[in-house]
């Protein structure tokens, strides 16, 4: 296993459109963790799950974003009808269950919404 | 809610000198801590991380830090700035032992080093 593995690197879209982000966490981890990133700025919270279980969504995500875990195993995010501001990296990260162990990151989805 | 602040989104050092990058922390349960660093246009590498076992903990590339409670701070040291330390620094947080923790990030610390 190599790790966490992020597809596509970079996403070149045109507004209005929807895309989908995939996220192949490291095979014995549970818990994935979603997160979006602008220049300048730490890795800002979009949802978790443990297993297939969404625990949590946060509020500051819109209706137009929506993950998925069928299996437990790898993970979508989906934007429908992008904006501008959308614009940002969306890191996945995975880690056993517990705070105690650190989460380990992918190399991130690069969007750009023109 | 749990949550970290970063003070200083920049910091700058010469060669050699101390390295110092300042995390204090929120939490109403004793926290774990967290340093990640993060080269351009890449993830997050995790530098260290404090799980209530030794207060000083030692990192990758000669890091450490020191979690003090009485502080609520989690401080991030190196002794001598190598030119490869550039980065962005991150200084996370999450609550132990919960089915519901998520791991928080503070906004960075850009470190840049003079020759």
């Amino acid at each position: 296993d190599t790790g966490v593995s992020q597809d596509p690197r970079h996403k070149i879209t045109k507004r209005g459109q929807n895309v989908t982000f995939r996220c192949d966490p490291i095979s014995e981890h549970n818990r994935l963790y979603w997160y979006r990133q602008t220049l300048g700025q730490g890795p800002e919270f979009l949802t978790y799950f443990q297993n297939e279980a969404q625990l949590e969504k946060s509020r500051l995500l819109s209706d137009r974003f929506s993950a998925e875990r069928p299996k437990g195993s790898f993970s979508t995010l989906e934007i429908q009808r992008t904006e501008q501001g959308d614009s940002a990296m969306y890191l996945c990260a995975s880690s056993l269950a517990e705070g105690r162990t650190e989460a380990f990151f992918g190399q991130g989805t690069r969007l750009t919404v023109v | 809610a749990q949550s970290v602040t970063q003070l200083g989104s920049h910091v700058s050092v010469s060669e050699g000198a101390l390295v110092l990058l300042r995390c204090n922390y929120s939490s109403s349960v004793p926290p774990y801590l967290f340093w990640y660093v993060q080269y351009p246009n890449q993830g997050l590498q995790l530098l260290l991380k404090y799980t209530s076992a030794a207060t000083l903990v030692k990192g990758i590339n000669g890091f450490e830090a020191e979690f003090k409670k009485s502080e609520t701070s989690f401080h991030l040291t190196k002794p001598s700035a190598h030119m490869s330390d550039a980065a962005e620094y991150f200084c996370a947080v999450s609550v132990p032992r919960s089915s519901a923790s998520k791991i928080i990030f503070g906004s960075g610390t850009r470190l840049s080093i003079r020759p």
